[in-house]
């Protein structure tokens, strides 16, 4: 079974740059995560939608940050425009429906922003 | 809300010693509860879940670990540790309809030959 696939793995842009993220999750999976993860701190949830509708996206900075998932399938998570701050590693995960332990990652996108 | 704290930033042991990892957790209820391990560069791989029964759960690479639920704890133990066990390692939690999941902040490992 094929895993959670992400890309790209590294990205490198300036401040007040934009920059896209892809995930497909497990095929079957209907719930879909994305998490920050900056240096030395564990994974945060930016957004986690169930098919294609967004389940919370509470702690999505939502001046700058916006993701969709338009056919429930595969996902995009967009900065616009990048700070120093976001320099992270963002992760995709999926599972099944309310099915926690059903949860994978994905290997992450690694971005700096300089 | 809820949390999840772990104690100990970096944690090193020699290699064939014991190790424990503490994590600490503050919810209500009985949450679900995960210990992730990360290598250099990797994503998170799952090591073992707590979500009801036997307070003592089995996970793989030779890991368990122990809910105890006066302290809210669920702390991560081996008996002996190998070089390829050096990570850092990240407790969670699971609560909320859409189970969500919290993490600790992390221990790294480090393992001495």
């Amino acid at each position: 079974e094929a895993g959670v696939a992400q890309s790209p793995r590294y990205k490198i842009i300036e401040k007040r740059q934009s920059v896209a993220f892809w995930c497909n999750p497990i095929s079957g999976h209907a719930t879909l995560y994305w998490y920050q993860q900056i240096l030395g701190q564990g994974p945060k949830l930016l957004i986690q939608f169930q098919n294609n509708g967004v389940v919370d996206d509470s702690q999505l900075p939502k001046d700058r940050f916006s993701a969709e998932r338009l056919k429930g399938v595969d996902s995009t998570l967009k900065i616009q425009p990048a700070k120093l701050e976001d320099s992270a590693v963002y992760l995709c995960a999926s599972s099944l429906v309310n099915r926690v332990e059903t949860q994978y990652f994905g290997p992450g996108t690694r971005l700096l922003v300089l | 809300a809820q949390s999840v704290t772990q104690p100990d930033i970096h944690i090193t042991v020699s290699e064939g010693a014991s190790l424990e990892l503490r994590c600490n957790y503050s919810y209500g209820a009985t949450p679900y509860l995960f210990w992730y391990v990360q290598s250099p560069g990797q994503g998170l791989q799952l090591l073992l879940k707590y979500f009801s029964g036997d307070t003592l759960v089995q996970g793989i690479k030779g890991f368990e670990a122990e809910f105890k639920r006066s302290q809210s704890s669920f702390n991560l133990r081996k008996p002996s540790v190998h070089w390829s066990d050096a990570a850092e390692y990240f407790c969670a939690v699971g609560v909320g309809a859409g189970n969500m999941l919290t993490f600790g902040g992390g221990t790294r490992l480090m393992v001495k030959p």
